[in-house]
């Protein structure tokens, strides 16, 4: 079935400090990928998607990129934020299903 | 347009009580899903809807029950709760088309405490 493997955390980082949170994934056909963000005692926001091979998602100063020969979507951020400090959700949503798999989410805590 | 609602926002109950999470969503989703939330295993779904009248199983869908009379409405029901359903449970929408569809709209959340 399909899987989602993220970096286990926290992750820890000053203030302006550059981010990457790996995420890998195991799907058959061509799923679409998503990061969704979840702030503290709040639901989960779609932070960005990307749906075929090659496309780059962005949001508020976060990328990531579809690689399909590696089936890879890391979040990458130049300069982070106290403000970003959440638990970040790497997932695939595959079109031969209805639902979305996530990954085990990943905790960054940012340092003023 | 409040989105996807969710009552309680916490709850305690005894082993073997029931109760019923309420969901409701004012976008006119088709889909509707509950998802449930426990530490380093992210979100596993639970049960899903497709369209009023129409539900299937999750990933774990064992000790839930859920029905879906209404597009607005999907409520879920633990007929006996047991402390392993101790969790925080998500209910999300999406529409079944168009250039969002693939976009789950999370609601806050509710914490079940089961003693």
């Amino acid at each position: 079935g399909d899987s989602v493997t993220q970096m286990e955390g926290p992750v820890t980082l000053s203030e302006e400090a550059f981010l990457t949170i790996n995420c890998t994934y195991t799907a058959t056909g061509y799923p679409s990928l998503f990061w969704y963000v979840q702030y503290p005692g709040e639901g989960l926001q779609l932070l960005l998607k990307a749906t075929k091979a090659d496309d780059k998602g962005s949001n508020k100063g976060f990328e990531a990129t579809y690689r399909k020969e590696t089936t890879s979507f890391h979040l990458e951020k130049g300069s982070v934020q106290v403000s970003d400090s959440a638990v970040y959700f790497c997932a695939l949503h595959n079109n031969a299903g209805n639902m979305l798999t996530f990954g085990g989410g990943t905790r960054l805590m940012v340092k003023p | 347009n409040a989105g996807v609602t969710q009552t309680p926002k916490f709850q305690v109950l005894k082993t073997g009580q029931s109760m019923t999470l309420q969901c409701a969503q004012d976008m006119n989703h088709e889909y509707m899903s509950w998802y449930r939330q426990d530490p380093g295993m992210g979100l596993r779904l639970i049960h899903y809807s497709v369209g009023a009248g129409i539900t299937d199983q999750g990933e774990v869908p064992n000790g839930y029950n859920v029905s879906r009379s209404t597009t607005e409405d999907f409520p879920l029901r633990l007929l006996s709760a047991a402390p392993s359903q101790t969790s925080v449970y998500f209910c999300a929408s999406r529409p079944s088309g168009g250039l969002y569809q693939e976009t789950q709209y999370f609601g806050p959340g509710t914490r079940l405490l089961v003693l």
